[in-house]
């Protein structure tokens, strides 16, 4: 079945460590995204990418980077510099959508998510 | 600046009985599309329901729909038969406008509506 893995579930970093969440989609989407979810909020959008070696930043980009060497896979880094790193991330991917074509409809499909605490 | 609102926190609906779940939105593009996702407490985000701004018809999903009230910017989720697994949260959430040569798929997200079907 196709889908969207993200890893590992749950991650803990400690002071000035960086970590790296992995997601890997097999839906042969072009578009990927990384979300952050704080505790009774909504998604607030990191970083995405709607093609390879390509990849723009969201609303909170700050303290995070990413990278997108293959289709198929999106990692995002949590750096030190990101003081606040606790939430669950979650990772999307979509078609790209192009007005016009017909895509208009197509949702951005999740992953199940990573929890990062920091000890 | 295009934003989603969802004013109710936690809503209780009895099994068996409609449930409608407010969403209402800002933007100054005529072109949008609107999404509806459930969340259970394990985190994963499934998709539901679409409704694109030049819809002539109210979407529907099953046992989902969307009012759909253009000039009131509202796109209320409504579940129907409630059943006791359609406790989760429940966001809505809007697709930014184009970027004219490319393509985005980038979401706007509310702050969810918790919602507690009982027996």
């Amino acid at each position: 079945d196709g889908g969207i893995t993200q890893s590992p579930k749950y991650l803990f970093r400690k002071e000035g460590q960086n970590v790296t969440l992995s997601c890997e989609q097999n839906l042969n989407h072009d578009a990927m995204y990384w979300y952050r979810q704080d505790p009774g909020q909504g998604l607030r959008l990191i970083y995405y990418s709607q093609i390879v070696n390509d990849f723009q930043k969201g609303d909170i980009a700050e303290g995070y980077s990413v990278s997108r060497e293959k289709k198929e896979s999106f990692p995002l880094t949590v750096t030190s510099a990101q003081k606040n790193p606790t939430a669950f991330y979650l990772c999307a991917s979509s078609i790209p959508f192009l007005q016009g074509a017909g895509y208009s409809n197509q949702p951005q499909h999740f992953g199940d998510g990573t929890r990062l605490s920091i000890l | 600046a295009q934003k989603i609102t969802q004013t109710q926190p936690g809503m209780f609906v009895q099994e068996k009985e409609a449930v409608t779940l407010d969403c209402t939105y800002d933007t100054s593009d005529p072109s949008y599309g609107l999404f509806w996702y459930k969340q259970p407490s394990s985190g994963e985000m499934i998709f539901l329901i679409y409704q694109g701004s030049y819809d002539q018809q109210n979407a529907t999903e099953g046992r989902y729909s969307l009012n759909f009230q253009k000039a009131r910017k509202s796109a209320n989720l409504v579940i129907s038969a409630s059943q006791l697994g359609d406790s989760a949260m429940y966001f809505c959430a809007m697709r930014e406008g184009q970027s004219y040569g490319g393509a985005t798929n980038k979401l706007i997200f509310g702050t969810g509506t918790l919602l507690a079907v009982q027996p």
